[in-house]
């Protein structure tokens, strides 16, 4: 089975830009989650996605969006970037909402705001 | 609000010294615990998880077990190896799922040849 997939792995964006991040789920996966993580902490939650509906979200602005696709795949739109938003943005795909058996993250996009 | 705490790296060990990373959350009910691991460059793994009071997680030589008591669950392993080199990170999900993992910040674990 294929695990998640995050593209681009790299990105270099200046303020005040917007930004596109995707993700792939894991085969069977219907549930996308996405977490920003800052240098030296831990994964902070951004939002959750189940059956294409938004299903909870962190305390981040509305400048922070998403979609889920028919495919269970995903996205994540940021407006007006701003320095601190510079992070590495992880996806992580479950089967189900209820998080009893942890999640399968990708390898994360690293974004630079400048 | 619900949160976990873990002990600041880096933790620096030589091969074959004994591993302990601990960790304490605060959450109202019984949360399913986790440890991640995220090696250099690359996403979270799942290392183990326990889900109800006095269970025991473990994989590839690492343990943990769910203490409610002390609200703890503390990472170990008997003989670590270089290629255990990376950041740890224990989390938690509230009782009954919901819709977000909450993570500590992290301990770095450095093993020297």
């Amino acid at each position: 089975e294929t695990g998640v997939t995050q593209s681009p792995t790299h990105l270099i964006k200046t303020r005040g830009q917007q930004v596109t991040l995707r993700c792939s789920s894991q085969s069977g996966h219907n549930t996308v989650s996405w977490y920003q993580q800052a240098l030296g902490q831990g994964p902070q939650f951004i939002f959750q996605y189940y059956r294409e509906e938004e299903n909870g979200r962190g305390n981040f602005p509305p400048r922070f969006s998403g979609l889920q696709f028919p495919n269970y795949s995903s996205e994540l739109n940021v407006n007006a970037l701003e320095l601190d938003d510079s992070a590495l943005y992880l996806c992580a795909s479950s089967f189900g909402w209820v998080f009893i058996d942890g999640y399968t993250f990708g390898s994360g996009t690293r974004l630079t705001v400048v | 609000g619900d949160s976990v705490t873990q002990m600041e790296g880096p933790v620096t060990l030589s091969e074959e010294a004994f591993l302990t990373i601990n960790c304490t959350y605060t959450a109202t009910g019984y949360p399913s615990l986790f440890w991640y691991v995220q090696y250099p460059g690359e996403g979270l793994q799942l290392l183990l998880k326990a889900t109800k009071a006095d269970d025991k997680g473990s994989n590839k030589g690492f343990e943990a077990t769910y203490r409610k008591e002390t609200t703890s669950f503390h990472l170990e392993k008997g003989s670590v190896q270089v290629s255990d080199s990376a950041v740890y990170f224990c989390a938690l999900s509230p009782p009954g799922g919901g819709f977000k993992t909450i993570f500590g910040a992290g301990t770095r674990l450095f093993v020297k040849a």
